[in-house]
């Protein structure tokens, strides 16, 4: 039983469409956060929730608009893909508080997103 | 904001042999330092952490120290093994107990382990 899923796995799509990430985690945490990994390896925080509520918006480009229905899911939609845009993009999420194993981040497996 | 540096980028040793990934930071108010580790093709799993209130955490052949003063923390590999190539992260937060503030990561080293 996945304790964070994300679909789709992979993403292939051409310039100038819209997509759409979902993430779902079963956890009960409180916190989901999307990550971008670049082609060198780099992990970079994009978006943070908790409960629903934005906390941390990063310098991302307002093409990118996360969703969040519930605490359990947090969705990423991308407006006019760019070719700069294509990496992986992970989903994570994490409890909060002072109990032991705070702020531990699980991540998702990836979306694979590739802009022609 | 944060933020972490990190080094070698690429680290070969033989079998056997030990690894160090050493890693820097900023804000001094940080006090949470997370690893990951990213096999090919994963998600990154974490392996071990430690809190500034505490100088060393050891896990069988893993231990990571931190140093305050320097803003600097460690992470050591003994007895390596071939299921040891990966790549690994360093990150550090402010944990506040209460917020949600992201984990800042440094751009990872790449382990290779030599047969």
């Amino acid at each position: 039983d996945t304790a964070v899923s994300q679909t789709p796995k992979y993403l292939v799509t051409q310039m100038g469409n819209d997509k759409s990430i979902k993430c779902e985690q079963n956890l009960g945490h409180d916190t989901m956060y999307w990550y971008k990994q670049d082609s060198k390896k780099f992990l970079k925080i994009m978006f943070s929730y908790n409960n629903k509520e934005l906390i941390i918006n990063e310098t991302v480009p307002n093409r990118f608009s996360p969703k969040s229905p519930d605490k359990a899911h947090l969705n990423l939609h991308i407006n006019s893909l760019e070719l700069g845009d294509s990496a992986v993009y992970f989903c994570a999420s994490s409890p909060t508080g002072t109990i032991s194993g705070a702020n531990v981040l699980t991540f998702g497996a990836g979306s694979r997103l590739t802009v022609l | 904001g944060e933020n972490v540096e990190q080094h070698p980028s690429t680290l070969s040793v033989q079998e056997g042999d030990s690894a160090v990934i050493k890693c820097t930071y900023s804000d001094s108010a940080s006090n949470y330092f997370p690893w990951y580790k990213q096999e090919l093709g994963k998600r990154p799993q974490l392996i071990i952490d430690i809190r500034s209130n505490v100088g060393e955490k050891k896990d069988q052949r893993i231990a990571v120290t931190l140093n305050k003063t320097a803003k600097h923390f460690s992470l050591h590999i003994t007895e390596t093994q071939p299921e040891d190539s990966a790549v690994y992260f360093c990150a550090a937060r402010i944990d506040s107990g209460g917020g949600a503030d992201g984990l800042t990561f440094g751009k990872g080293t790449h382990l290779i382990i030599q047969p």
